[in-house]
């Protein structure tokens, strides 16, 4: 079935780097965007940027640009969101997710916790 | 930056019809998606395109998009469709969600 499966929760300290794998199977991964999209404890829905699997261009939000930066490895049906400069308020679930219609985001990832602490 | 505006909350009784709005600038220019998220879960489309299902979601799910507001109906509220509901388009290409709204069924 199609899926996507992501790494494990993070702890990591102010100032530092994460970085959080999404893995696909189940279609052709080339052939969708993925998008990676995060939410705080309590919180609404953030878009963060996305992904073309197919020749590897990226799109980010305004708001994550210079601090963010996503890439795939095609061989291994996979996609990578690097965080960089991690502040207390990055603290949130990470989903990657398919953008397998026109409009619409239809599969999505099980989530992945980052926790930024001192 | 493009925005989308949501109700924070709102309430309908069992086996009643629910709608949740969304407005945004001439958001009936741009294709809106909705999502139902519960707790501990990840978001599930249930509308895309503005008014299609993907397979698996119930007719009861409904959508509609012109002017500056789509619109997400909800026919014959079932217990299990409270959740949190969240639209979602593209501007410019960039991903834009609305605040979500909490439905609660009574």
């Amino acid at each position: 079935q199609v899926q996507l499966v992501q790494s494990g929760a993070e702890v990591k300290k102010p100032g530092a780097s994460v970085k959080v794998s999404c893995k696909a199977s189940g279609y052709t991964f080339t052939s969708h965007d993925i998008n990676w999209v995060r939410q705080a404890i309590g919180q609404g829905l953030e878009w963060l940027g996305r992904v073309n699997p197919n020749g590897g261009d990226v799109g980010y939000a305004e708001k994550f640009q210079g601090r963010v930066t996503m890439t795939r490895h095609t061989s291994k049906s996979t996609v990578y969101m690097e965080l960089s400069r991690l502040r207390n308020d990055d603290t949130a679930v990470y989903f990657c997710a398919r953008r397998g219609t026109p409009s619409g985001m239809d599969v999505w990832g099980q989530g992945t916790t980052v926790i930024v602490s001192s | 930056s493009y925005e989308l505006t949501q109700p924070s909350s709102m309430s309908v009784s069992l086996g009643q019809t629910a709608s949740i709005t969304c407005s945004g600038d001439k958001l009936g220019d741009k294709f809106a998606s909705w999502y139902q998220q519960k707790p501990g879960q990840s978001p599930v489309l249930v509308i895309y395109q503005d008014n299609k299902r993907p397979s698996g979601i119930p007719e009861r799910f409904s959508g509609s998009n012109s002017g500056n507001t789509a619109t997400l109906t909800i026919s014959g509220t079932q217990s299990m469709d409270e959740a949190d509901y969240y639209c979602q388009t593209w501007a410019s290409n960039t991903g834009v969600f609305g605040g979500g709204t909490k439905l609660t069924v009574l």
